[in-house]
């Protein structure tokens, strides 16, 4: 099992272009994520998803919009890519439930917005 | 303000110390947490727990739900756990706050 994948891992825009970052599990899990990671701050909540074609804003959704129209699939979109999404960004699942649950993490995609 | 707090925020120590890494959080919780990151890394998890405790190899983790407050102990400790140990709580379901994590290095 290939686990939780994202792409790119790298990639380089100029403030105002627009690309996608695509999470992809193969572990038929509901539970999707998407967060962002700063220096000196902990793992913030874009957007997330419990089940296939819905998704919730998380704590900093402005600036993205996301899509899950498989189950396996997670989009991440910047419409006008600004400086200050300059980031990497983490793609988690896991399966619903309380007591279980562990989380599974993409390796991350290091974006540079220039 | 972050409603997860972890201690120390950083720490070094020699091949061999015991370490103990603290999470203390305000929110009522489902499942906490602890979850590591090597130097330009992906994030692994390491454990997932409600209660109690649970161990896997040198790795210890407790959590007391009372006090809000959980430990993560490594025994032995050798430079490859050089890291960034992150704790998070899940709440109201779906919901997950990460601490800002503890940057550990341990010298050989």
């Amino acid at each position: 099992n290939a686990g939780v994948t994202q792409t790119p891992k790298f990639r380089v825009l100029k403030t105002g272009q627009s690309m996608t970052l695509l999470c992809a599990q193969d572990m038929n899990h509901e539970y999707m994520y998407w967060y962002r990671q700063d220096p000196g701050m902990g793992l913030r909540l874009i957007h997330y998803s419990v089940g296939e074609g819905t998704t919730a804003k998380g704590e900093v959704p402005d600036g993205y919009n996301v899509s899950r129209l498989k189950k396996q699939n997670f989009l991440l979109g910047l419409e006008s890519a600004a400086p200050s999404q300059t980031s990497v960004y983490f793609c988690a699942s896991r399966v619903a439930g309380a007591v279980t649950g562990e989380l599974f993490f993409g390796e991350g995609s290091r974006l540079t917005v220039l | 303000k972050n409603e997860v707090e972890q201690s120390p925020q950083n720490l070094t120590a020699q091949e061999g110390e015991f370490i103990t890494i603290n999470c203390s959080y305000s929110v009522g919780i489902s499942a906490l947490h602890w979850l590591q990151q090597h130097p330009g890394g992906g994030i692994v998890s390491l454990f997932m727990l409600s209660s109690g405790k649970k161990k896997h190899g040198r790795l210890i983790a407790t959590i007391n739900i009372q006090e809000k407050h959980s430990s993560l102990h490594i025994t032995a400790s050798h430079p490859r756990d050089s890291a960034v140990y992150i704790c998070a709580v899940r709440y109201q379901g779906d919901k997950i706050i990460f601490g800002k994590g503890t940057r550990l290095h341990i010298l050989p």
